[in-house]
């Protein structure tokens, strides 16, 4: 089945503690990107990767790592977590590497920093 | 300011009713693309519709529908004879870019609730 997940779906931990959430998609498409949701403000881009090894920021790149080593899979990594990072955070993933390619989401992962 | 704006927080509207959703964008690319996606109580994200900046035309599918009109910058979607299962939070969506960088724009979402 195609499909793009994400680990954990839930995840508690605490302020400075380095985590790290895997997204890995099936589909062999080129474009990935991570979103985190809040209340009152949609989804949010955080980075997005066109292409193996080239990884860009989005909108709201601060405290948040990535990296794109193999075409499948788009880590986002948290080095020092504080408790604005909570939120819902969605992996998504396009065939197409420019714009416009239509991009299908993860079932979510939602982080709670105490 | 926003890229894309949702001015619409919350709808409530009885089943059967028609009910339209608003999305206004900015963006100074010629070249485009907008999107809806809907996310139920559930909480994934379910595409529904992309349109390029060159198609004005009109969509529809089943009951749902949407007007593209490039003059106001909108993508307004609308729902024909709503039924409960349409209640959810929908999301309007702007690419943008070249093939050298290539950003995606939510808007903050619409809660639509169909009471029965």
């Amino acid at each position: 089945e195609a499909q793009v997940t994400q680990n954990p779906r839930y995840l508690i931990t605490v302020t400075g503690k380095k985590l790290t959430v895997t997204c890995s998609q099936n589909m062999n498409h080129e474009y990935m990107s991570w979103y985190r949701q809040d209340p009152g403000l949609g989804l949010r881009q955080i980075y997005y990767s066109m292409n193996v090894e080239v990884t860009d920021k989005g909108d709201v790149p601060e405290g948040y790592k990535v990296s794109r080593k193999e075409k499948r899979n788009f880590p986002l990594i948290l080095e020092s977590p504080s408790p604005n990072q909570t939120s819902l955070y969605f992996c998504a993933s396009s065939l197409l590497q420019g714009v416009g390619g239509t991009q299908y989401f993860g079932p979510g992962t939602r982080l709670l920093v105490l | 300011a926003q890229k894309v704006t949702q001015a619409q927080t919350e709808i409530s509207v009885v089943e059967k009713e028609d009910v339209t959703l608003d999305c206004v964008y900015e963006t100074r690319d010629t070249t485009y693309y907008l999107f809806w996606y809907k996310q139920p109580p559930s909480g994934e994200l379910v595409f529904l519709i992309r349109r390029n900046s060159f198609d004005e035309q009109n969509e529809i599918s089943g009951r749902y529908s949407w007007n593209f009109q490039k003059s106001t910058s909108s993508f307004n979607f609308t729902i024909t004879a709503s039924q409960v299962v349409d209640s959810a939070v929908y999301f309007c969506a702007l690419s943008e870019g070249s093939n050298t960088g290539n950003q995606f724009y939510f808007g903050t979402g619409t809660s639509l609730t169909v009471i029965p």
